[in-house]
């Protein structure tokens, strides 16, 4: 079974703070994609990153990087100078891909992050 | 070009009634998922509908069924609502072999009291 672990529940930073949201992913499966995603207070779930397991490349976009280590199992995300527009629940996610995996989204339970001004 | 629609946006239900969601699948995508959110969580896996079948299921009782409808469009059904079935409802739209792509609404916000 696949499973994934945010384990802060809350942070709050100043802005223009640096801040790392953590993210532990748990499968059987070698073929699986994980995903970062915003959810505002509007409640709708916007999409941040997608990534492969085959590509550990590290990304980098605008003031947001992702850092993946199969070894450790992680997944998390950086926000690098942070503004208060930056508060929002963040998600990981995970779904296998191998050929008759289950392929939905299963998501950690979310970090809140706040940004103070 | 039209994104992922739901409706209603907001429902109060009494506990036992049945209620009916709707969604929209984004242009060109013929995969519907639908998730449910309670407060304070992350997004569960519901169910998926493809070709007008349900293709997958999440831990989830009989009590929640749904259609897909020729246009891509879907329904969630919900019988015999409990307290417990408070949450937000969100369904995803994808295609069916590009499964990794999903494309969320902004979610039907459930009160059952």
């Amino acid at each position: 079974a696949q499973k994934v672990t945010q384990a802060q529940t809350e942070i709050s930073v100043v802005e223009k703070e640096d801040v790392t949201l953590d993210c532990v992913y748990e499968t059987r499966d070698t073929t699986y994609y994980l995903f970062w995603y915003k959810q505002p207070p509007s409640g709708e779930l916007v999409f941040l990153i997608r990534r492969n397991s085959f590509d550990e490349q590290n990304e980098i976009s605008g003031r947001y990087s992702w850092n993946f280590q199969k070894s450790t199992s992680s997944f998390n995300f950086t926000i690098t100078a942070s503004q208060v527009v930056d508060s929002a629940v963040y998600f990981c996610a995970l779904s296998e891909a191998s050929p008759g995996s289950a392929r939905q989204l299963t998501f950690g339970s979310g970090t809140q992050l706040t940004v103070l001004p | 070009d039209a994104g992922v629609t739901q409706s209603p946006t907001h429902l109060i239900k009494t506990r036992g009634q049945q209620v009916t969601l709707r969604c929209s699948p984004k242009s060109g995508h013929d995969t519907v998922s639908w998730y449910q959110q309670a407060l304070g969580q992350g997004p569960q896996f519901i169910f998926q509908y493809y070709e007008e079948e349900e293709r997958q299921r999440g831990n989830f009782p009989d009590r929640f069924s749904g259609h897909q409808f020729p246009n891509y469009s879907s329904e969630l059904n919900v019988n015999a609502l409990l307290l417990g079935d408070s949450a937000l409802y969100l369904c995803a739209s994808s295609r069916f072999f590009s499964p990794y792509e999903q494309y969320f609404g902004p979610g039907t916000r459930l009160t059952v009291t």
